[in-house]
C-alpha cells in the first residue's frame, strides 16, 4: 500500500538533546512538507521541500533542521534551540503539481522528560 | 495575522441532519482550498477540494462552497453520521508559482480546527 510512514509514533526528549523524527513516502511524490500542530491550534508549517536536495523555511523553521537527499525522505530534526518542542509533528507529501493535495502520515508527539 | 480562519471551535449535529462549517480567509493570493477531517493521534485525511474557477464541489455527502467575494468557503456534510465526528480544518494555499518566485507553490495554509460532533 502507498503512503506515508512516520517513526516513532511517540517520542521522549530530554532537555539539551537534539532528535530527528523519520518520514518516509512510497507514493512518488516530489513534495514533502513537516507540520506542527498544538492543542487547540491548526497545523503550522516548519519546513517543506519541492524536490530533492532541496527545501525552504516555512512559518517556524526557528530550533529546526531537515535535510532532503532522497526522494522518498524527509527527516526533522529538532534542535535543542528549539524552546517549546513539545507538540505533535506530522508530515505530508504531495506531487508538487497544480492543484494536488497534500497526504500525512499519522504523526509523531515529541513530549520532554 | 491569522489568514485561514475557522470561527466556530466546535459544532453539535445530529444524526441524519446538515453539518454546515465555515472558513474565511483574507490573503487575495489563495486560489486552492482543500477540507481535511482528523481523528486523534492520527494525520489529517483529505476530504474534498475546489479551485477558485468554480463555487461548487461535490463528492458523495460532502460540498464545498467558495464565495470568493466573501471570501469564505464552507462544507456541507448531508446527512450527518456519527463516524463524521472528528476536527475538520481547512486550508488554503495559491495555485501557482504564487508572488516569491515559486517557492510558494504548494504551501498551505491551516485554519485552526472545528470539532464536529454528530449525536446519534
Amino acid at each position: 500500500d502507498g503512503g506515508i510512514t512516520q517513526s516513532p509514533k511517540y517520542l521522549f526528549r530530554k532537555e539539551g538533546q537534539n532528535v530527528t523524527l523519520s518520514c518516509e513516502q512510497n507514493l512518488n511524490h516530489d513534495a514533502m512538507y513537516w507540520y506542527r500542530q498544538d492543542p487547540g491550534q491548526g497545523l503550522r508549517l516548519i519546513y517543506y521541500s519541492q524536490i530533492v536536495n532541496d527545501f525552504q523555511k516555512g512559518d517556524i523553521a526557528e530550533g529546526y533542521s531537515v535535510s532532503r537527499e532522497k526522494k522518498e525522505s524527509f527527516p526533522l530534526t529538532v534542535t535543542s534551540a528549539q524552546k517549546n518542542p513539545t507538540a505533535f509533528y506530522l508530515c505530508a507529501s504531495s506531487a508538487g503539481r497544480i492543484n494536488q493535495p497534500q497526504h500525512f502520515g499519522d504523526g509523531t508527539r515529541l513530549s520532554i522528560l | 495575522d491569522q489568514q485561514v480562519k475557522q470561527n466556530s471551535p466546535s459544532l453539535s449535529v445530529q444524526e441524519g441532519r446538515i453539518s454546515i462549517l465555515n472558513c474565511d480567509y483574507t490573503n487575495s493570493m489563495f486560489d486552492y482550498f482543500l477540507w481535511y477531517k482528523k481523528y486523534p493521534a492520527e494525520g489529517p485525511t483529505f476530504l474534498i477540494s475546489i479551485s477558485s474557477i468554480k463555487d461548487k464541489n461535490e463528492d458523495g455527502r460532502f460540498t464545498v462552497f467558495l464565495n470568493k467575494s466573501a471570501k469564505h468557503l464552507s462544507l456541507h456534510i448531508v446527512p450527518s453520521q456519527p463516524g463524521d465526528s472528528a476536527v475538520y480544518f481547512c486550508a488554503a494555499g495559491p495555485s501557482g508559482p504564487g508572488n516569491a518566485g515559486g517557492t510558494s507553490y504548494g504551501k498551505l495554509t491551516f485554519g485552526q480546527g472545528t470539532i464536529l460532533t454528530v449525536h446519534p
